[in-house]
């Protein structure tokens, strides 16, 4: 299985500073990564796929690139409706597994 | 607008099975792969599986395999995930999502259910 590692776990930022979330896969995935953020109790949400195509509807603070191995998410004005939690995930190869999340909080 | 929309809540015996459902309304039904992922109480999300209802394939996460059956049934637009041999470490919210791109699950998943909670407990 292809592991995707996620760093940092936690991270604590204030409104309007840029955050950047990185994600490791243990071989070469292309750009078959995508991220999502993910509300207490609700279901995750696409933000990013392809690794750097923002999904419809997503606000344009959000950005994703990289390829093969190493991705990054970078949130450019952190929004009070940001604090979430955000997952990595490779669609390369079955099972489609996903980073063990980042929290992101209010500092 | 494409919507996903799961059963309600179980709760189950150890050793039981149990079956989720997922409707989905809006756009193609059948060219479309529904995977269904997991999240354990406070733990991150776990891909169990797929189905792409044109081709009637199935590709699970080897943990799973001989435990869990998804079907689709494409008159009623449904697919089903059931999950035997159910133990504690199971307890989990089931969510279904979309994969958004036609015939394969290996693509990005934009449309989501909101989740089935399923108590495994003696």
């Amino acid at each position: 299985d292809i592991q995707m590692t996620q760093s940092p776990s936690s991270l604590s930022a204030s409104v309007r500073d840029r955050v950047t979330i990185t994600c490791r896969a243990s071989q070469s995935i292309s750009t078959y990564l995508n991220w999502f953020q993910q509300k207490p109790g609700k279901a995750p949400k696409l933000l990013i796929y392809s690794a750097s195509s923002l999904q419809s509807g997503v606000p344009s603070r959000f950005s994703g690139s990289g390829s093969e191995t190493d991705f990054t998410l970078t949130i450019s004005s952190l929004q009070p409706e940001d604090f979430a939690t955000y997952y990595c995930q490779q669609s390369y190869g079955s099972p489609y597994t996903f980073g063990q999340g980042t929290n992101l909080e209010i500092k | 607008q494409v919507q996903l929309v799961q059963s309600g809540a179980e709760v189950k015996k150890p050793g039981s099975s149990v079956k989720v459902s997922c409707k989905v309304s809006g756009g193609t039904f059948s060219n479309y792969a529904i995977s269904w992922v997991r999240q354990a109480p406070g733990q991150g999300l776990e891909w169990i599986g797929g189905i792409i209802p044109l081709l009637g394939t199935t590709n699970y996460a080897q943990k799973f395999y001989g435990r869990v059956t998804i079907t689709a049934d494409e008159s009623t637009r449904t697919t089903y995930m059931e999950l035997s041999r159910l133990r504690s470490e199971d307890t989990a919210v089931y969510y279904c999502a979309r994969v958004g791109k036609a015939a394969t699950l290996a693509g990005k998943l934009d449309y989501w259910g909101q989740g089935t909670l399923v108590t495994v407990s003696s």
